[in-house]
């Protein structure tokens, strides 16, 4: 099966970088994805990484180990809309099948 | 306005009483999916599909039924809704043009269903 970790919270506050940290078990998969999710909101997608590296998107970027089954969503120059919850998602070796993470509560102090 | 619509957003039922929540896609993508997020779970996929009559099942598929007759409608069906089906459900959509956009995924806004 698939397994994913990640931290239930983080604190920052406007202007700093944070890190959000996802380790995974997994048999086999197709890439690793990051959305964000605003209390009450839909999920949006932020980053994909299929191949190991660094991905950059504006403020967001995601990185990917294959050989450490490690990956994580940096988060620049943080904003109070910035606060939302974070979760990594595995694509499975199926298309179409998607693995979450519990998600990550990030808390952007003024 | 491309989008993933679902409804109802709201809904109360009792035990057993067969209900199906609706999900529609503009973006003529092939893959669709449900998913329920329970606090402290994230985010669990009931069923997914990959295209018009394909489908597969997810992490959590005891209790639903999905169909998939067009390719832009997906409905989840609860046959006979318990309360621990009471959650927050999610339809998605995303196309596998190159095999990784499988994973951008188009949320719908959601449906709080609670059974009683």
């Amino acid at each position: 099966g698939q397994s994913l970790e990640q931290p239930s919270e983080v604190t920052a506050v406007e202007g700093a970088i944070v890190q959000i940290n996802c380790t995974y078990q997994t048999s086999g998969f197709y890439g690793l994805s990051w959305y964000q999710q605003h209390d009450g909101g839909a999920p949006t997608f932020l980053s994909y990484n299929a191949l190991d590296g660094l991905e950059e998107t504006g403020r967001f970027s995601s990185f990917l180990s294959r050989s450490d089954s490690y990956g994580y969503l940096l988060l620049q120059e943080l904003q109070m809309k910035d606060s939302a919850s974070y979760f990594c998602a595995l694509g499975g070796s199926t298309l179409g099948r998607l693995y979450f993470g519990r998600g990550t509560q990030l808390t952007v102090w003024p | 306005e491309a989008q993933v619509t679902q409804n109802p957003r709201y809904l109360i039922t009792v035990t057993g009483k067969k209900l199906t929540v609706t999900c529609s896609q503009n973006m003529n993508h092939e893959y669709m999916s449900w998913y329920r997020q329970d606090p402290g779970l994230g985010l669990r996929q009931i069923y997914y599909s990959m295209n018009v009559e394909v489908t597969d099942k997810g992490d959590v598929p005891e209790g639903y039924k999905v169909s998939r007759k067009e390719k832009r409608n997906f409905p989840l069906i609860l046959e006979s809704p318990s309360p621990n089906q009471t959650s927050l459900y999610f339809c998605a959509s995303s196309s596998p043009v190159t095999g990784t956009e499988t994973y951008e995924q188009y949320f719908g806004p959601g449906t709080r269903l609670t059974v009683t």
